[in-house]
């Protein structure tokens, strides 16, 4: 059992628009910020988005973060079949004094 | 560029004892926090544990708590695990990652970035 809740599958279609929600609480999204990476198959994870909202140089700008309140969301657009992975939200939580993950949702591109 | 290559997995039977390894090249190794962050297998990401540039501040996860043990030598450019009474449920890909905070310090608004291709820790009789 995850401390942040995601969804276990999202998927879409070439060009379509998707989001991905990460729930949390007030001891970690509701007060810290939020990244996200993207785990491709059979290879380490990479970062996505960090800072809620801020991209890393070399990821697209179809890629997307944003928080609100004790929740934040993933939003890809223009849905590419490279984007077919594992994306997982992290926080950091101050009850736990520790980093803590979604459980990852995985995208699937029809 | 910035690499990190683990190294010390293997298959270990129950209560006994791992070290892991993780050498580090492409920055400046003493500027910065890393962490340890653990997948098992067909399953999601678990942060294990991380260490302050200096090693003046650590953190452990819960599961692995009086158990493990992170540490470093900035001499040696290099980040370490030791794994002690190992358990069933300890089985996953271990991964080294840099932590972003300028400081140096545990901090709760940074990330990790990037990460080694991890090693894999097998605990079993």
């Amino acid at each position: 059992q995850s401390v942040l809740t995601q969804p276990p599958s999202a998927s879409g279609t070439p060009g379509q628009r998707v989001t991905i929600s990460c729930s949390g609480s007030s001891s970690n999204i509701g007060r810290n910020t939020v990244n996200w990476y993207q785990q491709l198959p059979g290879t380490a994870p990479k970062l996505l988005i960090y800072s809620n909202n801020q991209r890393p140089s070399g990821v697209p700008d179809r890629f997307s973060g944003s928080k609100s309140g004790t929740s934040a969301s993933l939003a890809i657009s223009g849905l590419q079949s490279e984007d077919e992975a594992d994306y997982y939200c992290a926080a950091w939580d101050d009850s736990l004094s520790g980093w803590v993950f979604g459980g990852g949702t995985k995208l699937t591109v029809l | 560029e910035v690499q990190l290559v683990e190294s010390g997995g293997g298959l270990v039977q129950p209560g006994r004892s791992l070290r892991l390894s993780c050498a580090a090249s492409g920055f400046t190794f003493d500027d910065y926090a890393m962490h340890w962050v653990r997948q098992a297998p067909g399953k999601g990401l678990e942060w294990v544990s991380g260490i302050s540039w200096n090693s003046g501040s650590t953190g452990y996860a819960d599961s692995v708590k009086g158990r493990f043990t992170i540490s470093r030598d900035n001499a040696k450019n290099s980040l370490y695990l030791q794994m002690n009474s190992l358990r069933v449920e300890d089985t996953a890909l271990y991964y080294c990652a840099k932590d972003n905070a300028l400081s140096g310090e545990l901090l709760d608004d940074s990330w990790f970035d990037p990460w080694g291709q991890g090693t894999l820790v097998t605990v079993s009789s």
